[in-house]
């Protein structure tokens, strides 16, 4: 199957910081999605993504889908930002995930 | 409120005991899926159905059924063949096959 890796598997930022979360996968997949994980376990989508570049606040996302990978962009960070992020690749009617990024906010 | 509703919170098994997880959505979408989540890991496609009365194996099938009787409902049961069922539990849906994914709260499963 896809495989999804996802990088760096830690990261610990001073607020206010700026930072780069990358996902590479190992085939041509039909979308990509970006999710934040709350402490309490709570999935929430940030970005519908298959190709191209969006941005929503301080959160932006590009996909370059020819070169199998895709960027997640924080400016600014909150300790809000705290949490897991994953991206998650669709192909064959079905998402696959990485292991996540986790994302540690100090103030 | 539009959205998922996975209950109970938190559900204990004992030793043998096939145990049921509710999924409940009022979204109107056709595809449901159930991952599972293990402590630092990212999450695992047990089954999937993208339409009512079907239902596919997804990568770590074993020990779980599911049925989808109703558009709305896609409850998943942890059988006695499943020996390490401890874990997060994570309903999802979407409009369609790879469409935009909505997570439910989760529900956590624990051996008594």
């Amino acid at each position: 199957g896809i495989q999804v890796e996802q990088s760096p598997p830690d990261l610990i930022l001073q607020e206010g910081a700026n930072s780069t979360l990358r996902c590479n996968f190992s085939d041509s997949v039909n979308n990509l999605q970006w999710f934040h994980q709350n402490p309490w376990g709570q999935l929430i989508n940030l970005f519908y993504i298959p190709s191209g570049t969006k941005q929503n606040g301080r959160l932006s996302a590009t996909t370059v889908a020819t070169e199998r990978y895709s960027l997640l962009y924080i400016s600014s960070s909150q300790t809000t930002d705290s949490g897991v992020y994953f991206c998650a690749v669709g192909n064959a009617g079905k998402s696959t995930f990485g292991d996540g990024t986790t994302l540690t906010v100090k103030p | 409120d539009g959205g998922i509703t996975q209950s109970p919170k938190y559900l204990f098994r004992k030793e043998g005991q096939n145990v049921t997880l509710s999924c409940e959505q009022n979204l109107n979408h056709d595809a449901m899926y159930w991952y599972r989540q293990d402590p630092g890991q990212g999450l695992r496609l047990i089954y999937y159905s993208q339409i009512v009365n079907d239902f596919q194996k997804g990568d770590i099938a074993e020990g779980y059924s599911v049925s989808r009787e109703k558009k709305e409902s896609f409850p998943l049961t942890v059988t006695s063949a499943q020996k390490n069922p401890t874990a997060f539990y994570l309903c999802a849906s979407s409009i369609g096959g790879e469409e935009k994914l909505f997570f439910g709260s989760g529900t956590q499963l624990s051996v008594l």
